[in-house]
């Protein structure tokens, strides 16, 4: 299967500062991607679609000032949530589409705690 | 109404056991249907996906579409407890892919 990196793994950080996740696929090209967040033992929640070369696509109630999206190569898409605070701590997961029938191959996930 | 709907369980059974996962979807537009296995504090990992009614089988998991009904189950014989994770149901219609809840499974040894 399709294989997607994060990095980093996990982060903390100050409350305030901002963070930047990155989701690289690694032996395929991906002009989409995906950033989830999840809370611990709920499902996954799709924050926003990430195209290549293009604005990225917002769900309704995530604030794309907050959480930048950036999808400059067809192997790279970057998350940064700026101004982080506490309530921001979550498991953030990347997903690209791949595969015969546009399957989602998902990263490893990013551990984030906000102090 | 969820347009993918599953149990969270928890659902609990002992090594050797029959485990049957399922879930229902509203969608009439879902095409493609996925099962993700995702371990505690991991990434969740593709395990199946089918396209049309019927079953497809992958070593000991049979994943199961019945369209009629929008029921999708996914089965797992000879349960281990490294089958012990949380099973997602998805399905998809074209560029969105709609997730369940996800089902928790502990497997006994």
């Amino acid at each position: 299967g399709a294989v997607v990196s994060q990095h980093p793994s996990w982060v903390i950080c100050k409350s305030g500062t901002s963070v930047k996740i990155e989701c690289r696929s690694l032996d395929f090209q991906a002009t989409t991607m995906f950033w989830y967040r999840q809370f611990p033992k709920q499902s996954l929640m799709l924050m926003a679609t990430s195209n290549e070369g293009s604005k990225a696509t917002y769900e309704q109630g995530v604030e794309k000032d907050k959480f930048l999206i950036n999808h400059a190569s067809l192997t790279l898409s970057t998350l940064t949530v700026t101004s982080a605070h506490p309530e921001d701590s979550s498991f953030y997961i990347c997903s690209a589409l791949a595969g015969t029938y546009n399957e989602q191959f998902f990263g490893p996930g990013t551990r984030l705690t906000v102090l | 109404q969820k347009e993918v709907e599953q149990d969270p369980g928890p659902l609990s059974v002992p090594e050797g056991a029959i485990v049957s996962l399922n879930c229902t979807y509203s969608n009439s537009a879902f095409q493609y249907f996925m099962w993700y296995r995702q371990y505690s504090r991991k990434g969740p990992e593709l395990l199946m996906y089918t396209y049309s009614s019927g079953n497809k089988e992958d070593g000991r998991f049979t994943a199961q579409v019945d369209k009629s009904s929008k029921y999708i189950s996914l089965f797992i014989r000879d349960s281990q407890p490294s089958d012990s994770a949380t099973y997602l149901c998805a399905g998809t219609g074209g560029f969105k892919t709609i997730f369940g809840a996800g089902t928790r499974l502990f497997v006994k040894a």
